[in-house]
């Protein structure tokens, strides 16, 4: 199956700067790659994917960038703010595959 | 419209106890997966089916059943609940592969 690696594992940032966040995958057969956000106490909700056709994808202050050469996609926020404080999961889901396989999430803090 | 819905939203149980977990989804969708949430360790993936009647094996099977007799409930069993399973559980839908996920509002299980 899928191994997908997550890091950091906490981030803090002042508000206003911008966070990064990093995952590989090993199976290079993966083709969707979403971002989910999870509140404290919530439950998981998607907020950017990219599919491996595209290299980048953006949505206002959030972007996916996508290295399928080098098995990694990232995601990247802009002029943080304190409600972009949550847990950040990257998932992957190979061409044909049933599932799809999350990090183990990045707990992100915007400071004020 | 509710979406994706759990039931129950918190449980304690003994050791040795059993209990089944619902997760019911009036959006259609085909594809429906039981997660569990640990500090650390992301999303796991338990059972997963992909349309009515058929089930298969995740990440973490041991120790849950599950069953889609519906298409829109999948439901998830600890026969003998153990103190590591004390957890929260997510279930998710979407309607193919590499689709948006949605999740329910997860349930928090406690195994004493």
């Amino acid at each position: 199956g899928e191994n997908v690696e997550q890091h950091p594992s906490t981030l803090s940032v002042q508000e206003g700067d911008s966070a990064v966040i990093k995952c590989t995958y090993s199976d290079s057969a993966s083709n969707y790659f979403p971002w989910y956000k999870q509140e404290l106490g919530k439950r998981p909700q998607l907020i950017i994917d990219i599919r491996s056709n595209v290299g980048e994808k953006k949505d206002q202050r959030i972007a996916v960038t996508l290295n399928k050469t080098a098995k990694h996609f990232s995601l990247h926020i802009t002029e943080t703010q304190p409600e972009d404080s949550a847990v950040y999961f990257c998932a992957a889901s190979l061409l044909w595959g049933n599932q799809f396989y999350f990090g183990t999430g990045t707990s992100l803090t915007v400071i004020p | 419209n509710a979406g994706v819905t759990q039931t129950p939203k918190f449980r304690v149980l003994k050791t040795g106890q059993s209990m089944t977990l619902l997760c019911a989804q009036d959006m259609n969708h085909e594809y429906m997966y039981w997660y569990r949430q640990d500090p650390g360790m992301g999303l796991r993936l338990i059972h997963y089916s992909v349309g009515e009647g058929t089930t298969a094996k995740g990440e973490v099977p041991d120790g849950y059943n599950v069953s889609r007799l519906k298409k829109q409930n999948f439901l998830l069993g600890l026969e003998s609940a153990a103190p590591s399973q004390t957890s929260v559980y997510f279930c998710a839908t979407r309607q193919g592969q590499n689709t948006e996920a949605f999740f329910g509002q997860g349930t928090r299980l406690t195994v004493v």
